[in-house]
């Protein structure tokens, strides 16, 4: 079966543009998690959903980011009015739950540049 | 709030030799603890689960621990090859650790 995908593979956008990121989970996984990479620093949690709810946003870095699920899947992660310091590798990774045994599967990411 | 932490940061061995690259954490209640694999400019790649009621967990050449009492968890690679290298990363679903990036020269 297909693992974590994500799709645009590299985006380059303008300063002040907006930017969707999506992700689409292993099929069956209702645990999905985004994270922000920089540039040789560790992984930065952003959000993660359970189903379509989020029970935890606490890691989205200002109320430019915003994300949603739908149909227990698909995730989109938007950014809007990019700055120059949110370029980084956006992470995607899912699990079968959001329970504490449940190992989690990782995308390729998609690296932002903004310019 | 649980914080992970890498230790060492690099490293550098020679093709053959073992190797044991550290993961402590701040919180001993945990639930479970993974071991990734990162190559540059891609996603990470799973290794080993270690759940919190197991002390270790073992695949191929890896072989990964858990003691929670101490907050540390490390990750054991025998007989290292050129293509072990990469960063290794730890984590807890929501924390993770910096890394360790490994080069192993032939």
């Amino acid at each position: 079966g297909a693992g974590v995908s994500q799709s645009p593979s590299n985006k380059v956008t303008e300063k002040g543009k907006d930017v969707e990121l999506r992700c689409d989970p292993i099929s069956g996984h209702t645990a999905l998690y985004w994270y922000r990479q920089r540039l040789g620093q560790g992984l930065e949690f952003l959000i993660y959903f359970q189903g379509n709810s989020a029970p935890d946003k606490s890691g989205l870095p200002s109320d430019r980011f915003s994300a949603e699920r739908t149909g227990e899947s698909v995730s989109t992660l938007t950014i809007q009015r990019t700055q120059q310091e949110d370029s980084a590798v956006y992470l995607c990774a899912s699990s079968k739950s959001s329970g504490r045994y449940n190992e989690q599967f990782f995308g390729p990411g998609t690296r932002l540049t903004v310019l | 709030k649980q914080e992970v932490t890498q230790i060492p940061a690099a490293l550098s061995v020679p093709e053959g030799e073992n190797l044991v690259l550290n993961c402590s954490f701040t919180d001993s209640a945990i639930y479970n603890l993974q071991w990734f694999r990162q190559d540059p400019g891609k996603g990470l790649t799973s290794l080993l689960l270690i759940q919190s009621s197991q002390r270790e967990q073992t695949s191929g050449r890896l072989n990964a621990s858990l003691d929670k009492s101490s907050g540390r968890s490390t990750l054991y690679i025998a007989a290292s090859q050129p293509g072990d290298s990469a960063t290794y990363l730890c984590g807890n679903m929501l924390t993770f650790g910096g890394g360790t990036r490994l080069m192993v020269k032939p």
